[in-house]
C-alpha cells in the first residue's frame, strides 16, 4: 500500500509566487490534514477535511486555500508565497473508528525566497 | 487550550543507555495519548498509544503510562539503540480528528 503520498518532496519559490502541494491516500480514509511544520515548534494544523467537499479551518490557515473533490485527494494551494511560509509541510489521513492516529506523508520542505 | 508540553532536545545517549523522554499535557477532557516517532526525511510514525488512564503503550522496546494524576506520558526504552535516533513527538487528541504536538524531542545514540 502507498498510504499517503505527497508531491513533491521539495520546493523553491520566490515571494509572490503560486503553487500547490499535492496530497494522495489510497486508503479510504475520510479525513486529511496539513500540518507544517517549523524547527522547535512542533505541527500547526493548517486545514482538514472530513470528507469529500467539507474542508475547515485549522489553527494557521492564513494564506493557504485547500479544497476536497474526492475522497482521495486533498490538495493545498500557496497563492502568494511569503518568506514566513518557509517550512516542512505534512498531510495526514485518519478513519475514525479504526485504532485512532494518523497515517502522515512523507512531507513537502519548501523554501521562499 | 488543550496543549502538550515536552521536554526539550536535542538529547544524546550512548548505546544500551535508558531514555526518558517526558511528555505533560493539559485537556479540557480525557484525552487519548501518543507517541509518534519521525526518523530523517521521512514523515511521523505511530510508535505507541494509550486512550485511557492506567493504561500503558508499548512498542519496538519503547513505553509510556498514561497518568492522570500527573497529567504525564513519559516515553521510556531500557536500552537504545543507534537506529532509534530520530525525532519524538507527544501527541493528544479529544476527538480523534484534530490531534495537538509537542514540539519534538531530538534523539541521537552514539555507539
Amino acid at each position: 500500500n502507498a498510504g499517503v503520498t505527497q508531491t513533491p518532496k521539495f520546493r523553491i519559490l520566490k515571494i509572490g509566487q503560486s503553487m500547490t502541494l499535492q496530497c494522495t491516500q489510497d486508503m479510504n480514509h475520510n479525513y486529511m490534514y496539513w500540518y507544517r511544520q517549523d524547527p522547535g515548534m512542533g505541527l500547526k494544523l493548517i486545514y482538514y477535511s472530513v470528507g469529500a467537499g467539507i474542508t475547515d479551518k485549522g489553527e494557521v490557515p492564513n494564506g493557504y486555500n485547500v479544497s476536497r473533490s474526492t475522497t482521495e485527494d486533498f490538495p493545498l494551494r500557496l497563492e502568494l508565497a511569503a518568506p514566513s511560509q518557509t517550512s516542512v509541510y505534512f498531510c495526514a489521513s485518519s478513519q475514525l473508528g479504526q485504532p485512532p492516529g494518523y497515517t502522515f506523508g512523507s512531507g513537502t520542505r519548501l523554501t521562499v525566497v | 487550550g488543550d496543549s502538550v508540553t515536552q521536554m526539550e532536545g536535542p538529547v544524546t545517549l550512548s548505546e544500551e543507555a535508558f531514555l526518558t523522554i517526558n511528555c505533560t499535557y493539559t485537556a479540557t477532557g480525557y484525552p487519548s495519548l501518543f507517541w509518534y516517532v519521525q526518523y530523517p526525511g521521512e514523515g511521523l510514525q505511530l510508535l505507541l498509544k494509550a486512550t485511557k488512564a492506567d493504561d500503558k503503550g508499548s512498542n519496538k522496546g519503547f513505553e509510556a503510562t498514561y497518568r492522570k494524576e500527573t497529567t504525564s506520558f513519559h516515553l521510556e526504552k531500557g536500552s537504545v539503540q543507534v537506529s532509534d535516533s530520530a525525532v519524538y513527538f507527544c501527541a493528544l487528541t479529544l476527538t480523534g480528528n484534530q490531534f495537538y504536538f509537542g514540539t519534538g524531542t531530538s534523539l541521537t545514540v552514539i555507539p
